[in-house]
């Protein structure tokens, strides 16, 4: 099965918002409420900042927030800073069972 | 604290298997399941599969079905990955990962381990 879809890389300024994609079908992402979202820092470990499509963990900004439309799943965030430069990897389940990601989106703070 | 430490770094030739541990403290083992998420240099996450660290049931990728087997020994709260028939596209840095919730692997994943890197040479 194909990644989700994602952007490759977005930018904004700082004290901007920006929004992340992440485009599947109704097999993974229309048809659940259980997309994930991850930030990556560059050699660093993948950590969770949305789950279930729009929760936040405790200790993630509420600058980071998540919704969806149909197929499609987004990240917002606002009020960009430099810290938030980093990879972004949607990940949904899906409807024959297990997990998957999205090929990820690189964010520039300009 | 809660955390995972993954065995270290392999060097493996083509047609090889390599197997990694995953060693979880600070929680409640058999409470969880434990993904497999693998991420080649330069690339993206990719998922391999999930086990549950109670009962040992496991659910892998399609494109992993047949050469990854997932493993775990309840008594040193240790998991294990072993993937087989290595080819230079499996060099990649292997991560476990704990999802933050209790008996269900779909909600989001919490806790990772270092990753260990793997390296398959022709």
């Amino acid at each position: 099965q194909s990644a989700l879809t994602q952007p490759a890389s977005v930018s904004g300024s700082p004290g901007q918002s920006i929004t992340i994609s992440c485009t599947g079908t109704s097999s993974d992402v229309g048809g659940y409420r259980l997309v994930s979202w991850y930030q990556q820092h560059p050699g660093k470990v993948p950590k969770l900042i949305i789950y279930e499509g729009t929760k936040r963990p405790s200790g993630v900004s509420d600058r980071f927030s998540g919704s969806k439309s149909d197929n499609t799943a987004s990240l917002t965030i606002s009020g960009l800073q430099a810290e938030d430069e980093a990879d972004y990897y949607c990940c949904s389940y899906i409807s024959t069972g297990g997990l998957l990601f999205g090929g990820g989106t690189t964010l520039t703070v300009l | 604290q809660v955390q995972l430490v993954q065995s270290g770094a392999e060097l493996k030739k083509s047609g090889a298997s390599v197997k990694v541990s995953c060693e979880a403290s600070g929680f409640n083992f058999i409470d969880y399941f434990l993904h497999w998420v693998r991420q080649a240099p330069g690339q993206g996450l990719e998922w391999m599969g999930w086990i549950n660290l109670n009962s040992g049931d496991s659910k892998y990728a399609q494109s992993f079905r047949g050469r990854v087997t997932l493993t775990l020994d309840t008594s040193i709260s240790t998991a294990y990955m072993e993937l087989s028939r290595l080819t230079s596209d499996d060099t990649a840095t292997y991560y476990c990962a704990r999802p933050w919730a209790v008996s269900t692997p779909v909600r989001g994943m919490d806790v990772w381990g270092q990753g260990t890197t793997v390296t398959v040479a022709s």
